[in-house]
């Protein structure tokens, strides 16, 4: 099983302010089938982010992936009010698919 | 896209049934999958059909309990959970995407598993 080690656990900062997620696996993630959600209050999660590093349909560019093997980045440069939540990142490379922790961007 | 029913309150022991209603064009080319959230909790997956329903992953936590699978008279996708357990508590929400990629969610539906 492939585990997702998220960090930090809450960021905090300002609309504006540039955001940078981490997301660490515990052996290389296949083909760089990896993906990122953002998950609001009382909402499903919503894909941002797969294969590492494409965008997903209608998701603003602001929104960046990067990173490959073992080591992952989601960036958001420059945080919307409507960007404050949790983010997770998760493997498809391999059964069982896992996710990582999360981490709260909070304002 | 994706519309999920069946959640409420069952017993330790008993057995709850969720439904997944999907557009013609989502049932006939996504592969299926359930994922749940406990409570204040992260996310964790939980099964997976594929699009034609010849094959079918759990995670361990589940597996021998749950059986995920497809009604193509009403394109509806079925999670039939059985010997449920207070753990199985949580928001499960319906998933379908091209493979295993996770591209479209339900809104959720809470199962609570309490006597």
């Amino acid at each position: 099983e492939i585990v997702l080690t998220q960090s930090p656990g809450t960021l905090s900062l300002s609309p504006g302010g540039r955001a940078t997620l981490s997301c660490r696996a515990s052996q290389s993630v296949g083909a760089n089938y990896l993906a990122w959600f953002q998950q609001k209050p009382g909402q499903a999660p919503r894909l941002l982010i797969y294969d590492a590093s494409k965008r997903a349909t209608g998701i603003p560019d602001r929104f960046s992936g990067s990173g490959s093997g073992t080591d992952f980045t989601l960036t958001i440069s420059r945080l919307e009010p409507e960007d404050f939540a949790v983010f997770y990142c998760q493997q498809y490379a391999s059964d069982p698919l896992t996710f990582g922790g999360g981490t709260k961007v909070e304002s | 896209h994706l519309v999920e029913s069946g959640g409420g309150l069952a017993q330790p022991g008993g057995s709850l049934r969720l439904s997944c209603a999907a557009s013609e064009f989502t049932f006939s080319r996504y592969w299926m999958q359930w994922v749940r959230q406990a409570p204040g909790k992260g996310l964790v997956w939980v099964s997976l059909i594929l699009s034609d329903g010849t094959g079918a992953v759990y995670a361990d936590s589940v597996r021998g309990r749950f059986t995920i699978s497809r009604d193509t008279a009403k394109n509806t996708f079925l999670l039939q959970m059985n010997s449920l357990r207070a753990e199985d508590t949580a928001v499960y929400y319906c998933v379908g995407g091209t493979g295993w990629l996770m591209k479209s969610w339900g809104q959720g539906t809470l199962v609570t598993v309490s006597s």
